[in-house]
């Protein structure tokens, strides 16, 4: 089945600080590869997503890209906010009638 | 447009009460429905997935259960709560398409945080 192996948290920054969240991933067929964001308290939101390899995907100022030669899809962005604090997941999506998230990634940005 | 609901938006039970957590969409049809589960500071767990009525799969061998009455509800259901049922759970749907079988982006309800006290 689908996995999904992301980076451990928290993750610390400062405002302007450059992110990197890494994710890797195992699927069946052509996944599609999403990152979802969730603020506190909060559901999960559509962050940004690659339909397949090589696509960028891009919101936010955050981008991620399709990397099928290493089942990766790390997710970027060039100077973090403070608002951009929240947990953050990686999703591939193959066959096989179910979502897998990874563990998810909290990011905590401070002035 | 589609849209989820997700209610109650918090709940405190007592151990050994029973659960109903009710989730409904609408503007879709056939959607894929989940239920997941998430432990304070800890990532999501899938505890069902169904992919038509009265078709539940379970993840992870536990104290609740799931049904799907009607085509866009999920039920999320228990007999008798236990402490270690507290948690914040979430609904979400997604759509199948194509040949190759895959879903689109999931959308996720707001959120109940059960409290089993």
């Amino acid at each position: 089945g689908d996995s999904v192996t992301q980076m451990e948290g928290p993750v610390t920054l400062s405002e302007e600080a450059f992110l990197t969240i890494n994710c890797t991933y195992t699927a069946t067929g052509y996944p599609s590869l999403f990152w979802y964001v969730q603020y506190p308290g909060e559901g999960l939101q559509l962050l940004l997503k690659a339909t397949k390899a090589d696509d960028k995907g891009s919101n936010k100022g955050f981008e991620a890209t399709y990397r099928k030669e290493t089942t990766s899809f790390h997710l970027e962005k060039g100077s973090v906010q403070v608002s951009d604090s929240a947990v953050y997941f990686c999703a591939p999506t193959g066959g096989g009638n179910k979502l897998t998230f990874g563990t998810g990634t909290q990011l905590k940005v401070e002035l | 447009s589609q849209t989820i609901h997700q209610w109650p938006a918090t709940l405190v039970q007592p151990v050994g009460s029973p659960l109903s957590l009710e989730c409904t969409v609408e503007g879709t049809s056939n959607p894929n429905l989940y239920w997941y589960r998430q432990a304070a500071g800890r990532g999501l767990q899938l505890l069902f997935y169904s992919v038509g009525i009265g078709q539940i799969s379970s993840e992870v061998p536990q104290n609740l259960s799931a049904s799907r009455p009607q085509d866009r509800q999920f039920i999320l259901s228990s007999k008798k709560l236990l402490l270690s049922d507290s948690g914040f759970y979430l609904c979400a749907w997604s759509v199948r398409y194509g040949y190759l079988d895959f879903d689109t982006e999931a959308f996720f309800g707001q959120g109940t945080r059960l409290t089993v006290v």
